[in-house]
């Protein structure tokens, strides 16, 4: 079946640092992939996504590309910010299942001034 | 851009009693929506998939007539936990979709935290 690994959290960084969440993924054919995060006591917001390979999802100085030789979507951002402290979701939708979202575990990322 | 609009945010009743969650897409019609469960410090577990019009598709282990679910119209879709008991107390957070993936995505509710006591 289909499923997503991402690293255990948490993760704590200084301000400024450089981040990376590993996400891995199995899947069937050629899957979207998505990064969502959230932050304490709300929902998911999207923050980027790739629907093919080699595509490279970015927003707000995070980036992610798909890598379907490795099936990896790990997400990158050079200079973290305190505000970046929230909960990170890797997740994906199947060719043959349209909608349907198979979430990571979740990776906490804390940023301390 | 998407928004999905989700009510209450926070709900606590007590144990037996029926609680109703909205979930509605505010600029857009959504064909499909979906229901997910968190639990404290886990990720999002995908309990049913409801279509406007016609009934709800359950996950395996979820309890269909435990978690209500309808979806009447394109910008609506309610679930109902019924009898609510304790163990039903967790976060519940709504997505909705229209079939054109490459437009607007997955764009969810801000959920909703149940408190059954």
């Amino acid at each position: 079946g289909n499923s997503v690994t991402q690293m255990e959290g948490p993760v704590t960084l200084s301000e400024e640092a450089f981040l990376t969440i590993n996400c891995t993924y199995t899947a069937t054919g050629y899957p979207s992939l998505f990064w969502y995060v959230q932050y304490p006591g709300e929902g998911l917001q999207l923050l980027l996504k790739a629907t093919k390979a080699d595509d490279k999802g970015s927003n707000k100085g995070f980036e992610a590309t798909y890598r379907k030789e490795t099936t990896s979507f790990h997400l990158e951002k050079g200079s973290v910010q305190v505000s970046d402290s929230a909960v990170y979701f890797c997740a994906l939708t199947p060719t043959d299942s349209w909608g349907k979202l198979q979430f990571g575990a979740g990776t906490q990322v804390v940023v301390t001034p | 851009g998407a928004v999905v609009s989700q009510h209450p945010s926070r709900v606590i009743c007590k144990s037996g009693t029926s609680v109703k969650i909205e979930c509605r897409s505010l600029d857009f019609q959504a064909t499909t929506m979906f229901w997910y469960r968190q639990f404290p410090k886990q990720s999002l577990m995908l309990m049913a998939t409801s279509n406007e019009g016609s009934k709800a598709t359950y996950e395996q282990g979820v309890e269909k007539d435990k978690f209500l679910i309808n979806h009447a119209s394109l910008t609506l879709s309610t679930l109902t936990v019924t009898s609510a008991h304790p163990e039903d107390s967790s976060f519940y957070i709504c997505s909705a979709t229209v079939q054109d993936r490459a437009n607007y995505g997955y764009t969810f509710g801000s959920g909703t935290r149940l408190t059954v006591v």
